[in-house]
């Protein structure tokens, strides 16, 4: 069955501290990985992509994520918080054909304290 | 550039009614994708539309239709609201070439549904 887990619901992490958001993901074909951001009252905002090579993305607001094959995930990275990473946080994984759909995470809301 | 719009941005209807949503894709894109995100959930797909044709389908019963316009704007409808119908309706737009990278997919603000 094709999934995506995010096995953390809600975590708090001081401003300017390290975070790391877990994805893991279960998919049959060639998976395309997505992180994306929601603000409260808001769409989607796409913070990084993974489809092939380097295995260490970068993405906006100075996010990076690593996928591993091996592990099936496909974890999110900031080495510095800020107060205006407060937002809900949802891996996507998806196949390389239009008419496939992204599969989501649950979701993992992270709250910066100061 | 334009970025995806969708309106309008909040909806209150009662059990029964039918409601249309409306998206407009961003610039050069050409694929639509609707998506329905439940309190506290992940975006579910609900369905896609590409050259006007449905394109790939979701686990949504058939009260849950869609369109989509030359222009590659789309509309979807919903009818006989129940009250689990009551979320945030996501539209996502994309650009098929061809490509490998044609499931990149760019989201609207969506449009929060209320179902009394």
């Amino acid at each position: 069955a094709q999934s995506v887990t995010q096995p953390d619901i809600h975590i708090t992490v001081s401003e300017g501290a390290s975070l790391e958001l877990r994805c893991n993901y279960s998919y049959g074909a060639t998976p395309y990985l997505f992180w994306y951001v929601q603000s409260p009252g808001q769409g989607l905002q796409l913070l990084l992509k993974y489809f092939s090579g380097d295995t260490l993305v970068q993405g906006i607001k100075g996010f990076e994520a690593e996928f591993k094959r091996s592990q099936s995930s496909f974890n999110l990275r900031k080495p510095s918080v800020h107060w205006s990473d407060a937002a809900e946080y949802f891996c996507a994984v998806g196949g390389d054909q239009a008419g496939t759909a992204l599969i989501f995470g649950k979701g993992t809301t992270l709250s910066v304290s100061s | 550039e334009t970025g995806v719009t969708q309106s309008p941005t909040h909806l209150i209807k009662t059990r029964g009614q039918q409601v249309t949503l409306r998206c407009s894709s961003q610039s050069g894109h050409n694929t639509v994708s609707w998506y329905q995100q439940a309190l506290g959930q992940g975006p579910q797909f609900i369905f896609q539309y590409y050259r006007e044709e449905e394109n790939g389908r979701g686990n949504f019963p058939p009260r849950f239709s869609g369109l989509q316009f030359p222009n590659y704007s789309s509309e979807l409808n919903v009818n006989a609201l129940e009250l689990d119908d009551s979320a945030l309706y996501l539209c996502a737009s994309s650009s098929f070439n061809g490509g490998l990278r044609d499931n990149e997919q760019f989201f609207g603000p969506g449009t929060r549904l209320t179902v009394l």
